[in-house]
């Protein structure tokens, strides 16, 4: 079946520093990506929508220069979360739709990034 | 709007059924989904419903939709430790489009 692959799954950072999340679509083309945040025992909360090629659209209270999506190509969508602080340590998950045998008007999850900041 | 509601906690014993409850405010919504979380991992899509369906079936695994309440609930037949996890409703209003979760349920499954 189709796979959504994140890298890293795992990441420390210091408090001030930038880090980018990474999320592929490994057998198939993604046109829209979404991007997830969760906070411990919390739901998920939808922080973007991208469409390759365009803007990424945030949902309201989520800063957009603080995290910077960018879906360059069909297959990769980057989430950077720049000058980290520790309230921004989360579960990242991303999710994408695209073209495809077999994955036609269907969302799937990656395994989700987790950041801690410290 | 679009909200997703459930209670966060359910504990039954081993063996029993596990029936955990949502209601969802969005008349547009089309897809209807029930994922599971366990601790530490990613999400695992169990099932979802199309909103014309009342009711769909899958081994142990049951989904019955009010659509005229917005009201979804899963049924767990015969609840094991390993069904031990977070239950999250959701719903989409197209199978391609965003998905917006509940806050989930945490079943704890008694000895």
């Amino acid at each position: 079946g189709a796979v959504v692959s994140q890298h890293p799954s795992w990441v420390i950072c210091k408090s001030g520093t930038s880090v980018k999340i990474e999320c592929r679509s490994l057998d198939f083309q993604a046109t829209t990506m979404f991007w997830y945040r969760q906070f411990p025992k919390q739901s998920l909360m939808l922080m973007a929508t991208s469409n390759e090629g365009s803007k990424a659209t945030y949902e309201q209270g989520v800063e957009k220069d603080k995290f910077l999506i960018n879906h360059a190509s069909l297959t990769l969508s980057t989430l950077t979360v720049t000058s980290a602080h520790p309230e921004d340590s989360s579960f990242y998950i991303c999710s994408a739709s695209g073209q495809g045998q077999g994955v036609v008007n269907t969302i799937y999850f990656g395994e989700g990034s987790w950041l801690t900041v410290v | 709007g679009e909200d997703v509601e459930q209670s966060l906690f359910l504990s039954v014993r081993e063996g029993d059924s596990s029936v955990i409850n949502c209601t969802y405010t969005d008349s547009s919504s089309t897809y209807l989904y029930w994922y599971k979380q366990e601790p530490g991992a990613g999400l695992q899509l169990l099932t979802y419903i199309f909103s014309n369906m009342d009711m769909k079936q899958d081994q142990r695994l049951t989904v019955l939709l009010n659509k005229k309440d917005k009201h979804l609930s899963l049924r767990i037949a015969d609840t094991q430790t390993g069904d031990s996890a977070i239950y999250f409703c959701a719903e989409s209003r197209r199978r391609d489009d965003k998905i917006i979760f509940g806050k989930g349920t945490r079943l704890h499954i008694l000895p």
